[in-house]
């Protein structure tokens, strides 16, 4: 257990829908990354937020955003849902904007766009 | 562009071996180097994390060595159970435009047969 939840567990919609999905950052975290993970591939950076700003971000559109609120939980929102965007989303935590700390993953959110 | 290997994509063998899973990367500028395990269909499960200082961390019947220069990693897996089974993931903590990200291999599928 690393302290780290997400909701849901899982979610279907359908293509050109929007999703909003959820994360709780470990106690005392205040940066939060956000992954996806296709089947049978590594998990692939989307971005970040680091004290409710984003700090960085991946070959991602801009129809993927995200929200980090004075508690450090955060959210990641998906616009017009494509088939491609089938995955599982992954949030982690970790404390601080050091590269060298530790980041704490999530179990996930397993999206399906039929 | 830092890029991530992992070799063997899977690998299959008897209760009780000795085995090593490889991961190779491409630009040494890297924080710290994580091990992962990921059950089908779940998160991810931090096995050991490798500051860039390191040269191997060590946690049970699991051991990683770091070797920045060669851009190499191994995990090393003693007296294998089938409750190993599962997909390992490494991923090396890289800098990402004032942000930091994590970059991850594809993952060795282990089946350890009873």
């Amino acid at each position: 257990e690393t302290g780290v939840t997400q909701s849901p567990t899982h979610l279907i919609k359908t293509r050109g829908q929007q999703v909003t999905l959820r994360c709780s950052s470990q106690s005392g975290h205040n940066t939060v990354s956000w992954y996806q993970q296709a089947l049978g591939q590594g998990p692939q950076f989307i971005f970040q937020y680091y004290r409710e700003e984003e700090n960085g971000r991946g070959n991602f559109p801009p129809r993927f955003s995200g929200l980090q609120f004075p508690n450090y939980s955060s959210e990641l929102n998906v616009n017009a849902l494509e088939l491609d965007d089938s995955a599982l989303y992954l949030c982690a935590s970790s404390l601080g904007g050091q590269g060298n700390n530790e980041q704490f993953f999530g179990p996930g959110t397993r999206l399906t766009v039929l | 562009k830092q890029e991530v290997t992992q070799i063997p994509a899977a690998l299959s063998v008897p209760e009780g071996e000795n085995l090593v899973l490889n991961c190779s990367f491409t630009d040494s500028a890297i924080y710290n180097l994580q091990w992962f395990r990921q059950d089908p269909g779940k998160g991810l499960t931090s096995l050991l994390l490798i500051q860039s200082s390191q040269r191997e961390q060590t946690s049970g019947r699991l051991n990683a060595s770091l070797d920045k220069s060669s851009g190499r990693s191994t995990l090393y897996i003693a007296a294998s159970q089938p409750g190993d089974s599962a997909t390992y993931l490494c991923a090396v903590n890289a800098e990402a435009i004032g942000s930091y990200k994590l970059i991850f291999g594809s993952g060795t599928r282990l089946l350890v047969r009873p």
